[in-house]
């Protein structure tokens, strides 16, 4: 079954340092997403990648990050200096559709030291 | 600004018991509702993706209903088993036509042997 991968499955870096998760969607799939998880809180929205360029994205998404999908098969979320606030698992999703069922990977927890 | 509210937080019950899940939303223009399935540390799992247009779904043992006029959905588990233990949480697109989905809480669940 087709299955969206995520790698790290866990990074641990200091502050001010820059991160990049790196996530393969589905294949066939047009829309991807980066949604993140702090311990105990609720799985809160990043941002949406269609086409690409970036569709929507939260007001959590500053400046510090970025996305990109540099090939046909990759799609990447970077911290450019990372915070403490910053810990959190990371997960990538993609969906076949706009609106569509959304399949997540198993997520990369981040931790900043 | 879209709310999704899950109760009970946490629920334990016998194995081989019917059980059911509630999510409520204060904005009923919604595209569609997905119920996950999450075990600790893990990804999310997607269960279910119910239609606007529909008012249930079905998957093997889980039944998902829709009332989008009331801002609920129930996710029913017939003849529970230990391995349903996991968080399912529920989660609708954020505004009408909107790609990027809020969560839930999620609903705690865990069935005794």
């Amino acid at each position: 079954e087709p299955e969206v991968t995520q790698t790290p499955s866990h990074q641990v870096t200091q502050m001010g340092q820059e991160v990049i998760l790196r996530c393969v969607p589905i294949s066939n799939h047009l829309y991807f997403y980066w949604y993140r998880q702090i311990l105990g809180q609720k799985v809160e929205f990043l941002v949406s990648f269609y086409n690409n360029e970036i569709s929507e994205k939260s007001e959590i998404f500053d400046d510090q990050f970025s996305v990109e999908r540099p090939d046909g098969s990759n799609f990447t979320l970077k911290i450019r200096s990372t915070k403490l606030e910053d810990s959190a698992m990371y997960f990538c999703a993609s969906s076949g559709l706009a609106s569509g069922e959304l399949f997540f990977g198993e997520g990369s927890r981040l931790t900043v030291l | 600004k879209q709310e999704v509210t899950q109760i009970p937080a946490a629920l334990s019950v016998p194995e081989g018991e019917n059980l059911v899940l509630n999510c409520s939303f204060t904005d009923s223009a919604i595209y569609n509702l997905q119920w996950f399935r999450q075990d600790p540390g893990k990804g999310l799992t997607s269960l279910l993706l119910i239609q606007s247009s529909q008012r249930e779904q079905t998957s093997g043992r889980l039944n998902a209903s829709l009332d989008k006029s009331s801002g609920r959905s129930t996710l029913y588990i017939a003849a529970s088993q230990p391995g349903d233990s996991a968080t399912y949480l529920c989660a609708v697109p954020t505004n009408f036509g909107n790609e990027k989905l809020t969560f839930g809480t999620g609903t705690r669940l865990t069935i005794i042997p």
